[in-house]
């Protein structure tokens, strides 16, 4: 099984609107984190944001935060008043574990595309 | 000084080559990694080396060839590569196995 799936091949929002990336992950182990990065064509991976398995709030940075369901594993990037630059792909990604927990797993990506 | 650099950012190699891509981290981290991009699917994550020794193989084919000679340079060298090789060379580094990875621009690698 996959251990992230994203669901959304691409997703439009108009500029300044919110918009909601989805992900589900799949694990046993009580102890991940959960990341999402956003990769522009230039190619580079950017972290925006990560969401331990034992953190009671949602994660926020800036205009992106986290929707973390823990009981139904999800863990959905919400970007509030989108811009232009926000174009790009992102990837959610879990880490299990803790000890040599080293690998990071990456779903396949949402395609998001801001329309002004 | 970017936290992750990579050098070349794009490489085009025949398959007879024998070519190296090169990764800095100035952000004082102790693990590094490489993974693979491929067109419509997931990263794979290739090496990872932890204080200067790999720590993770994922079953990689011998013409890749990784190096971690200190904490802060990666190599990965490449010979006899195929077509199928061609793809985004990602390069990460993190403080610690579990801490967030941070990424370098890539290399896109053609493999004629």
């Amino acid at each position: 099984a996959q251990k992230i799936t994203q669901t959304q091949p691409g997703m439009f929002v108009q500029e300044k609107e919110a918009v909601t990336l989805d992900c589900t992950y799949d694990t046993s182990d009580p102890s991940y984190g959960l990341f999402w990065y956003k990769q522009p064509s230039s190619g580079e991976m950017i972290f925006l944001i990560y969401q331990g398995s034992y953190d009671q709030q949602n994660a926020t940075e800036g205009r992106y935060s986290l929707n973390f369901q823990k009981a139904r594993k999800s863990a959905n990037l919400v970007i509030s008043a989108s811009q232009l630059g926000d174009s790009a792909m992102y990837f959610c990604a879990m880490r299990e574990g803790w000890v040599g927990a080293n690998n990071l797993f990456f779903g396949t990506g949402t395609r998001l595309t801001v329309i002004p | 000084e970017t936290g992750v650099t990579q050098t070349p950012r794009h490489l085009v190699m025949g398959m007879t080559n024998k070519k190296s891509l090169k990764c800095e981290q100035h952000l004082g981290h102790n693990a590094m990694y490489w993974y693979k991009q491929s067109a419509k699917k997931p990263l794979e994550l290739m090496f990872v080396y932890s204080l200067e020794e790999r720590v993770e193989n994922n079953s990689v084919p011998s013409r890749f060839s990784p190096e971690c000679p200190n904490s802060s340079h990666l190599f990965l060298h490449l010979h006899t590569l195929q077509p199928e090789d061609s793809a985004l060379y990602l390069c990460a580094s993190s403080r610690d196995g579990r801490e967030t990875q941070y990424f370098g621009p890539g290399t896109r690698l053609l493999v004629l």
